[in-house]
């Protein structure tokens, strides 16, 4: 079937360190996204991809960077910049020939001691 | 203010009860989208709407874009349907989705 797949789906990392979030699809789908969940917040837009080889960053960027070289592939990386970077992160995935029906993962929590 | 506002934000029903969730949105919209997310935190998309109203199960939404307003209704709930339910809009031709902050609901027997 196809889908999104995150992985981990927890991860603990100490303070300083830059860690890496796998995103992965197999829906052909062009654009993917990465969220970023906080208690008691909607979801935030960290950076998004429409294309290979292109991104945007979000409204929540400064900390965090991002790479498309495989259309089924966006990895996110939380850099020791990012402040706080303690929480739930969600991966989606979207094509305009789906009139942008959206597809989400299961999400990594992550956890910075 | 955000631009994407849902009440009420907690829900506790019993089973069997029928339910609304409201959004309400401030700009534009191509299209509105309501989401389910489970306690392990994955998120399902129930619906996409940019007109009028869909049924799928129990479960129907309507869209008032005049109003800028959309609502969720659930038909004969169940504790099954116990999730948080998230509000998001797509606005213009970009991709990208602004959401709500979400309606927790709880529904026991």
């Amino acid at each position: 079937d196809g889908g999104i797949t995150q992985s981990p789906k927890y991860l603990f990392r100490k303070e300083g360190q830059n860690v890496t979030l796998s995103c992965e699809q197999n829906l052909n789908h062009d654009a993917m996204y990465w969220y970023r969940q906080d208690p008691g917040q909607g979801l935030r837009l960290i950076y998004y991809s429409q294309i290979v080889n292109d991104f945007q960053k979000g409204d929540i960027a400064e900390g965090y960077s991002v790479s498309r070289e495989k259309k089924e592939s966006f990895p996110l990386t939380v850099t020791s910049a990012q402040k706080n970077p303690t929480a739930f992160y969600l991966c989606a995935s979207s094509s305009y020939g789906t009139g942008y029906g959206y597809t989400f993962g299961s999400g990594t929590r992550l956890t910075v001691v | 203010k955000n631009e994407v506002e849902q009440s009420p934000q907690n829900l506790t029903a019993q089973e069997g009860e029928f339910i609304t969730i409201n959004c309400s949105y401030s700009v534009g919209i191509s299209a509105l989208h309501w989401l389910q997310q489970h306690p392990g935190g994955g998120i399902v998309s129930l619906f996409m709407l940019s007109s009028g109203k869909k049924k799928h199960g129990r479960l129907i939404a309507t869209i008032n874009i005049q109003e800028k307003h959309s609502s969720l209704h659930i038909t004969a709930s169940h504790p099954r349907d116990s999730a948080v339910y998230i509000c998001a809009v797509r606005t213009g031709t970009a991709s990208k989705l602004t959401f709500g902050t979400g309606t927790r609901l709880q529904v026991t027997l």
